[in-house]
C-alpha cells in the first residue's frame, strides 16, 4: 500500500497561534489528499478534500478560513490551523487514495494530535 | 440517525476466541465497504475491501456484507492479543466524481492472553 507520512506528529501550541500540519505521500504521486479530524471515541470526520494545484474543497460546517490547506505539489499537502483554540484540539490524518486512483481504499497518515492549551 | 452505526464496545475476549463486529447502515448509494484496524494514536490501516454482497476472506479476517439487510461484519479467527485495537467500519459512495466515505464510530477491542 500506499506510504503517507505526517509531520509534526504531535504539537502543543497556545492559544491563538498556529499551527501547519504536513502530509506527505512517500511512494507515489498524489493529485487528491483528503483531511480529516478525529475527537476521542469518535469516528473520523472528513474535513476537506485537498486539490494538487486548485483550491481545496470543504466539507458543509468546515471553516475554510480557520482551516487552510494548500497542496502545491503532488507529494505534499499541508493544513494550517490558524488561531488555535482549545476546542480544535484533536487527531488530524490525512489519507490518499488508493493506488489505483479509488478513493474508497484510502491509505492514511500516521495522524497528528494537536492540543491547543 | 447516523448513516453507520457501529457499537464502540469495548468487546473482550480470550486469546483464540472468533470475534465478530458489525456495522448498520441506513443510506442505499453506499457501494464499498471496508474495514479499517486503527491502534492508540495512529492512523488508521486498511484491511479488509468488499464492494458486492457475500463473504470475503483474507487469512484469518472474513468481511461479510449483507446489502438487502444493511449490515456489514468482519469475523476474526483464533484472535491475537496483537488484534487488541479499534476497528473501523467504512463505506463509501459516489459523489461528484469522488467515493465519499462515512466511518463508523469504531469499536475497540482487547484479546486477552
Amino acid at each position: 500500500g500506499a506510504v503517507v507520512s505526517q509531520h509534526p506528529s504531535w504539537v502543543i501550541c497556545k492559544s491563538g497561534t498556529s499551527v501547519k500540519i504536513e502530509c506527505r505521500s512517500l511512494d507515489f504521486q498524489a493529485t487528491t489528499m483528503f483531511w480529516y479530524r478525529q475527537f476521542p471515541k469518535q469516528s473520523l470526520m472528513l474535513m476537506a478534500t485537498s486539490n494538487e494545484g486548485s483550491k481545496a474543497t470543504y466539507e458543509q460546517g468546515v471553516e475554510k478560513d480557520k482551516f487552510l490547506i494548500n497542496h502545491a505539489s503532488l507529494t505534499l499537502s499541508t493544513l494550517t490551523v490558524t488561531s488555535a483554540h482549545p476546542e480544535d484540539s484533536s487527531f488530524y490524518i490525512c489519507s490518499t487514495p488508493g493506488l489505483a486512483g479509488g478513493t474508497d481504499t484510502q491509505y492514511f497518515g500516521p495522524g497528528t494530535r494537536l492540543t491547543v492549551l | 440517525q447516523k448513516e453507520v452505526e457501529q457499537d464502540p464496545g469495548p468487546l473482550s475476549v480470550p486469546e483464540g476466541a472468533i470475534v465478530s463486529l458489525n456495522c448498520t447502515y441506513s443510506n442505499s448509494a453506499f457501494q464499498y465497504f471496508m474495514w479499517y484496524r486503527q491502534y492508540s494514536r495512529k492512523g488508521p490501516e486498511l484491511l479488509m475491501y468488499t464492494y458486492s454482497s457475500g463473504n470475503k476472506e483474507d487469512g484469518r479476517f472474513t468481511a461479510q456484507v449483507d446489502k438487502s439487510s444493511k449490515y456489514i461484519s468482519l469475523f476474526i479467527r483464533d484472535s491475537q492479543p496483537s488484534d487488541s485495537a479499534t476497528y473501523l467500519c467504512a463505506m463509501s459512495e459516489n459523489s461528484g466524481g469522488y467515493q465519499k466515505v462515512t466511518f463508523g464510530t469504531g469499536t475497540k477491542l482487547q484479546v486477552i492472553p
